[in-house]
């Protein structure tokens, strides 16, 4: 089974500047058929359901501000967040896509320093 | 505005079984596959299960199959989940979401399973 591994497990940033938060997972998720890496991100707040914020990778779902970019490929990926919200204070979680099984990393917590 | 509104959760003892349901609206249900994504509390998110758009393909997580049952009635845009023999481990939100080839773009906001003596 493939397993996804994020880091760090925690970070605290100033307002306005960079987050990183980097997930891998034990086996290559690019398709080859279709050049696409079955990778995505979510941000889940207290109380709520996760958010969806990209897709193979790099794509930004509908309405996620631009501040938020996924990149990577195989089995190294990374999600940043430029200039870092306020309202980006929440848990963030990569999700492969593999051999018919979807697999959520641990989660990354992001808090304001 | 597109919506999806799980019920059917509660307190069942273990060994018991629970019947969910998901009511979907806004967008056209038949389209899509749905899944079941749970989170224990204090816990990260697994996914459970899907069913395709037909409802003639389904996938299970190792942790539930031969116990969980996933279906859908596209007529009445809604999709559930039989759960049978149920564990301890299986004391979750669960939540009804929208499924795309590979990424869940949908979520509902969950519905309460708790299974304790």
């Amino acid at each position: 089974d493939i397993v996804m591994t994020q880091s760090p497990d925690s970070l605290a940033v100033s307002l306005g500047e960079r987050a990183t938060i980097n997930c891998k997972s034990s086996q290559s998720v690019f398709s080859s058929p279709n050049n696409k890496n079955y990778l995505a991100w979510y941000q889940q707040k207290p109380g709520q359901p996760p958010r969806l914020l990209i897709y193979w990778a790099s794509t930004r779902e509908s309405g996620v501000p631009d501040r938020f970019s996924g990149s990577g490929s195989g089995t190294d990926f990374t999600l940043t967040i430029n200039s870092l919200q306020a309202e980006d204070v929440a848990l963030y979680y990569c999700q492969s896509y593999y051999s018919s099984t979807f697999t959520f990393g641990p989660g990354t917590k992001v808090d304001i320093k | 505005q597109v919506q999806l509104v799980e019920s059917g959760g509660g307190l069942v003892k273990p060994g018991g079984s629970l019947r969910l349901s998901c009511a979907a609206s806004g967008f056209k249900f038949s389209d899509y596959y749905m899944s079941w994504i749970r989170q224990a509390p204090g816990k990260g998110l697994e996914w459970v299960s899907y069913i395709s758009s037909s409802g003639t393909a389904t996938l299970y997580a190792d942790s539930v199959r031969g116990r969980f049952t996933i279906s859908r009635d596209n007529a009445r845009n809604s999709l559930y989940m039989q759960m049978n023999n149920l564990r301890a481990e299986d004391t979750a939100v669960y939540y009804c979401v929208r499924t795309l080839w590979d990424a869940f773009d949908i979520w509902g906001q969950g519905t309460m399973v708790t299974v304790s003596s």
